[in-house]
């Protein structure tokens, strides 16, 4: 199945920037979220839809509607500028990644 | 709790890679090990996963015939190798923690060029 996400997000410095994923498996399974900025390795930043882990911001969250998963960043700062990826599992335990996101603040 | 890998590396056409992922910091094998690759300039391309527990693996299916995985428990490192390659292997590869449905914790990265 994929899952898919716009190419890119534009933001001001404080603004909320918004990305979603989208894919029919969305409906019955978790979304998972990780940003990665350039030349570095992926972190995750949100688990189970909507779960932070201990030491993400509290400007990132997750939230769910039907097959479709959001990411918000509220107050966006300069450091938030990476690619974002979407993930989710099937029941047989295959991971599918997103597309890929790149936000800019602008 | 890290996730360490092996070096660059370059390999001709048809050759095989071996990676490795040393893992500190928590129990190995509790959790298993995922394997993710990143072609230049592309998105993330979950490969396969491994038990650190049981040894149990499961693949996407294009890297069912071509990846190997092994774990090591008593230094707490997984390998995995991937045969025949092509120029289309050549991304950064990483393992990760996986927590069953995803991954929490990734290491470094590795880079595997193929080339003549």
């Amino acid at each position: 199945y994929e899952l898919t996400q716009p190419p890119s997000v534009s933001v001001s410095p404080g603004q909320t920037a918004r990305i979603t994923c989208s894919g029919d498996a969305l409906a019955n399974q978790y979304a998972y979220w990780y940003q990665q900025k350039p030349g570095q390795a992926p972190v995750l930043v949100i688990h189970n839809d909507s779960k932070r882990p201990s030491g993400i911001p509290e400007r990132f969250s997750g939230s769910t509607s039907g097959t479709t998963v959001t990411l918000t960043i509220s107050g966006v700062q300069a450091e938030d500028e990476a690619d974002y990826y979407c993930q989710s599992a099937d029941s047989s335990g295959t991971f599918v990644f997103g597309t890929g996101t790149k936000v800019s603040v602008l | 709790v890290q996730l360490v890998q092996s070096g660059a590396e370059v390999k001709q056409p048809g050759a095989s890679v071996k990676v490795s992922c040393k893992a500190s910091g928590y129990t190995f094998i509790t959790y298993g090990i995922s394997w993710v690759r990143q072609a230049p300039g592309q998105g993330l391309e979950w490969m396969a996963y491994i038990s650190a527990y049981n040894g149990n693996t499961h693949f996407a299916q294009k890297f069912q015939s071509r990846v190997f995985m092994t774990t090591d428990t008593s230094t707490g490192t997984a390998y995995m190798e991937l045969r025949s390659l092509t120029s289309d292997d050549t991304a950064v590869y990483y393992c990760a923690r996986d927590r069953r449905d995803y991954v929490d914790v990734w290491g470094q990265g590795t880079l595997v060029t193929v080339s003549s």
